[in-house]
């Protein structure tokens, strides 16, 4: 156990519609990072949160939308969805969020639009 | 552009052999290595580091070779128990923006037959 949780585990939505995404960092980390694993695909980072500001920004579409609480939980917004952004969506949260920060990685959210 | 690249999908290997999972990089600035191991309905979990400052680092079975000229990273698992049985990311750092980001390679799955 990670420390890291996810929630729904499973999502299954029709395309055009929105889902949020849910994410509660280890007790103690200021960094949330947000990932989407396709098929056959490597982690494709999307963004990165910092103490509520967004720090770095990936391969996110625009149609998708993150956020962090003052709480440190976040929330990623997926709008408009499409077949395409069936995936597993992971988020993973670090202590201070450098390159040589170990990021803990949370257990998912598989996600199926049809 | 994957600026990470694990070229082999699989890999399987005997128990109390070595396994050895490579990876290649295009990015000449990313400074910082990192191996994650992925169980199925799990997260990846962190395994191993190397700074680009050095050319190894060791912590077990757990071996991790650089070669900066030939931009090229092994994993080496000495020897592989059947619990190594997962998928191995490689991840690569680089200062982009002020800020550090990771990519991540595709993965390689390791089957370790008793």
């Amino acid at each position: 156990d990670s420390g890291v949780t996810q929630t729904p585990k499973h999502l299954i939505t029709a395309t055009g519609q929105r889902v949020t995404l849910r994410c509660s960092p280890r007790s103690g980390d200021l960094s949330v990072y947000w990932y989407q694993q396709s098929l056959d695909q490597g982690l494709q980072f999307l963004i990165q949160y910092y103490n509520g500001e967004e720090r770095a920004k990936g391969n996110i579409l625009e149609r998708f939308s993150a956020q962090q609480f003052p709480d440190l939980h976040s929330e990623l917004n997926l709008s408009s969805l499409e077949l395409g952004d069936s995936a597993l969506y992971f988020c993973a949260s670090s202590v201070v969020g450098t390159s040589v920060d170990e990021q803990f990685f949370g257990p998912g959210t598989r996600l199926t639009v049809l | 552009d994957q600026q990470v690249k694990q070229n082999s999908p699989s890999l399987s290997v005997q128990e109390g052999r070595i396994s050895i999972l490579n990876c290649d990089y295009t990015n000449s600035m990313f400074d910082y290595f990192l191996w994650y191991k992925k169980y199925p309905a799990e997260g990846p979990t962190f395994l191993i580091s190397i700074s680009s400052i050095k050319d190894k680092n060791e912590d077990g079975r757990f071996t991790v070779f650089l070669n900066k000229s030939a931009k090229h990273l092994s994993l080496h698992i000495v020897p592989s128990q059947p619990g190594d049985s997962a998928v191995y990311f490689c991840a690569a750092s680089a200062r982009s923006g002020g800020y550090q980001k990771v990519t991540f390679g595709t993965g390689t799955k390791l089957q370790v037959i008793p």
